[in-house]
């Protein structure tokens, strides 16, 4: 079975730019969610997606949103970029989020955006 | 809302010894998940073991085993016979019980270092 599969793998852009990352969960996972990894702030959770719809949400700001299409695909999208939005960006799926113990969480490669 | 905390930014042990990574959380959840996933430099985050609250047995998967002291609301990870392909940032995460919806939340992380 494939893995959860985010490209690109790396990404520069410059401020103020917009910017979108795709993520392919396991064939069968309903569940996506998407959470930012920086050095000084850790993993923090932007968002989760369930059957196209947002279900969950962290605390960022509205420049970071995201979708689900219905192949569970889901795509992440930040505009206006600023240089503190530099950061690993993982993406991880799950089968159903509603047996939880049964859906842990399996996590992409991650894509790597730099802003410059 | 909960916090996990790894009190252990960096730690090295000698490939073969056992090794004990620390975790606390603080919840008023009764109902929660515990994980403890490895990041390697390859950066995929990996599942290593999970912990049910109201379960009272400690989870073991081969050479990981927990340490699940839930009045003390702790969770320490123990790796036996430690091998250099356990060299990884090691994070514990909570997930509290919910009907639908992914939120984990993640500790700062472990550098571990295993040493030939």
């Amino acid at each position: 079975k494939a893995g959860v599969t985010q490209t690109p793998r790396y990404l520069i852009k410059t401020r103020g730019q917009q910017v979108t990352l795709s993520c392919s969960p396991i064939s069968g996972h309903r569940s996506v969610s998407w959470y930012q990894q920086t050095p000084g702030q850790g993993l923090q959770f932007l968002f989760e997606y369930f059957s196209e719809t947002q279900r969950n949400k962290g605390n960022f700001p509205g420049r970071f949103s995201g979708r689900q299409f219905s192949n569970s695909r889901s795509e992440m999208n930040v505009s206006t970029l600023e240089l503190g939005d530099s950061a690993l960006y993982l993406c991880a799926s799950s089968l159903d989020s509603g047996v939880l113990y049964n859906s842990p969480l399996h996590f992409g490669n991650g894509t790597r955006l730099t802003v410059t | 809302a909960q916090t996990v905390t790894q009190s252990q930014p960096e730690m090295s042990v000698q490939e073969a010894e056992t090794v004990t990574l620390s975790c606390t959380y603080d919840t008023s959840e009764n109902n929660y998940y515990l994980f403890w996933y490895k990041q390697p430099p390859s950066r995929q985050m990996i599942l290593v073991i999970r912990q049910e609250a109201y379960k009272q047995q400690n989870a073991t998967e081969n050479r990981f085993s927990v340490n699940f002291q839930k009045a003390a609301k702790s969770f320490s990870l123990k790796i036996s016979d430690s091998q250099l392909g356990d060299t990884a940032m090691y994070f514990c995460a909570f997930m509290k019980h919910a009907n639908y919806g992914q939120n984990f939340v993640f500790g700062p992380g472990t550098r571990l270092s295993v040493l030939p």
